[in-house]
């Protein structure tokens, strides 16, 4: 969905470099996830935000920080990178809830993360 | 224990002909449930969402049921397309804690010509 894009699409690094990934929002969404993916496993919950500067831990927080300084951005980083760090990682935005329909959470392309 | 279990892991048929997937869930109570697609390379699209008071909700070729007192889900998808080709996610939100939703490990549908 072009209202949901990450950057970079695609990052192979190595064990103890800090990386960061990027998302950006067209929908004016005030609500901004970030998951990962792994094989054979649903998606978890890492941070998320409900507006500018708020920030609230996920199921697997530890090893990632998050940054929300716009609305329209919300960016995870890795500080220290880990091999077991590697996978698909999805941004995901929704709006303010008021109505049943209104949880569907809109996901961008995803950050395929490889850790040497 | 996932809340959210979902068959086969893994499914391969015919271009044309039909096939249902299944999703059995723990979560409770709950609010709603969806059935997302994701194309390989892409993010989750949402095709159903069905409150815990709804039966059924179509989508095109797509039929999401529900039965909430057995808690399991079903999408049934219609005369398949090679384009059907995807993984499929069922989703649970709790009623309360909306931000945390519960994934299923989703379904791979492959089409074949």
């Amino acid at each position: 969905d072009a209202d949901v894009t990450q950057t970079p699409r695609n990052r192979i690094t190595k064990t103890g470099k800090r990386i960061m990934l990027e998302c950006s929002q067209t929908k004016g969404h005030d609500r901004m996830y970030w998951y990962r993916q792994d094989p054979g496993l649903g998606l978890r919950l890492i941070y998320y935000s409900f507006d500018v500067k708020d920030i609230n831990k996920g199921e697997i927080s530890d090893g990632y920080s998050v940054s929300r300084q716009a609305q329209a951005k919300f960016s995870l980083s890795l500080e220290s990178a880990i091999p077991n760090q590697t996978a698909l990682y999805f941004c995901a935005t929704r709006s303010t809830p008021g109505l049943a329909t209104s949880n569907e959470q809109f996901f961008g392309p995803g950050t395929r993360l490889t850790v040497l | 224990k996932n809340q959210v279990e979902q068959s086969p892991q893994s499914l391969i048929i015919l271009e044309g002909k039909n096939c249902t997937l299944q999703c059995n869930y723990t979560v409770s109570p709950f609010s709603n449930l969806r059935w997302y697609k994701q194309d390989t390379g892409r993010g989750p699209v949402s095709l159903t969402i069905m409150t815990f008071s709804e039966n059924t909700k179509s989508n095109g070729r797509y039929t999401a049921t529900l039965d909430a007192d057995t808690k399991q889900s079903s999408l049934h998808i219609t005369a398949s397309q090679l384009s059907d080709s995807a993984s499929y996610i069922c989703v649970v939100t709790p009623q309360t804690g909306a931000n945390n939703l519960f994934f299923g490990t989703g379904t791979r549908l492959t089409v074949i010509p």
